[in-house]
């Protein structure tokens, strides 16, 4: 099956500082990827869709200036959460798919903890 | 817009016994339907999913799920829970096999010795 490895798996930072999620889809192009948020006990709520080479569509909402999505190549995408406070702390999630029409898989998730 | 409803937030079972696990959607056309399956501080496993054909649909780990579109329904079922099965079940829609999610609100299954 197509697997989607993301990086780092937890990270801790400080209030003000910016922090990077990776996002990868180790055999297949993903044309397209998806950034979700999971707050603790709660469901996965849409943030971004992000397609290669174009900038991210953003759910109603999200902040995109807080929330950059880089998709750069066909197999990366970034989530970069700028000046981090400890409301941004949150398990967030990717998935990437390959073409219309087929399912998208997910990653294992990064929680991210704001100190 | 599209949205799932899984009324049923915790779930105790025994183990041995059966499980079904409810989800309702609301689509305006043909659904494609996921279920996934989430162990704590882990990413999701897709247990199985609806994009046509027999709507009793057969996946891993020995759980199944019937679309039903009369109920606007996805139920997921397992005959006989193992303790390994205790984890959160999450629901999900989206119009297109390969566009985004919308999911529901998660059941946590418990499972009793």
């Amino acid at each position: 099956g197509a697997v989607v490895s993301q990086h780092p798996s937890w990270v801790i930072c400080k209030s003000g500082t910016s922090v990077k999620i990776e996002c990868r889809s180790l055999d297949f192009q993903a044309t397209t990827m998806f950034w979700y948020r999971q707050f603790p006990k709660q469901s996965l709520m849409l943030m971004a869709t992000s397609n290669e080479g174009s900038k991210a569509t953003y759910e109603q909402g999200v902040e995109k200036d807080k929330f950059l999505i880089n998709h750069a190549s066909l197999t990366l995408s970034t989530l970069t959460v700028t000046s981090a406070h400890p409301e941004d702390s949150s398990f967030y999630i990717c998935s990437a798919k390959q073409v219309v029409n087929t399912e998208a898989f997910f990653g294992q998730g990064t929680r991210l903890t704001v100190v | 817009a599209q949205s799932v409803t899984q009324p049923d937030i915790h779930i105790t079972v025994s183990e041995g016994a059966s499980l079904e696990l409810r989800c309702n959607y609301s689509y305006g056309a043909t659904p494609y339907l996921f279920w996934y399956v989430q162990s704590p501080g882990q990413g999701l496993q897709l247990l199985l999913k609806y994009f046509s054909g027999d709507t009793l649909v057969q996946g891993i780990k020995g759980f199944e799920a019937e679309f039903k579109r009369s109920q606007s329904s996805f139920n997921l079922r397992k005959p006989s829970v193992h303790w390994s099965d205790a984890a959160e079940y999450f629901c999900a829609v989206a119009g297109s096999a390969g566009n985004k999610l919308t999911f529901g609100g998660g059941t946590r299954v418990l499972v009793k010795p």
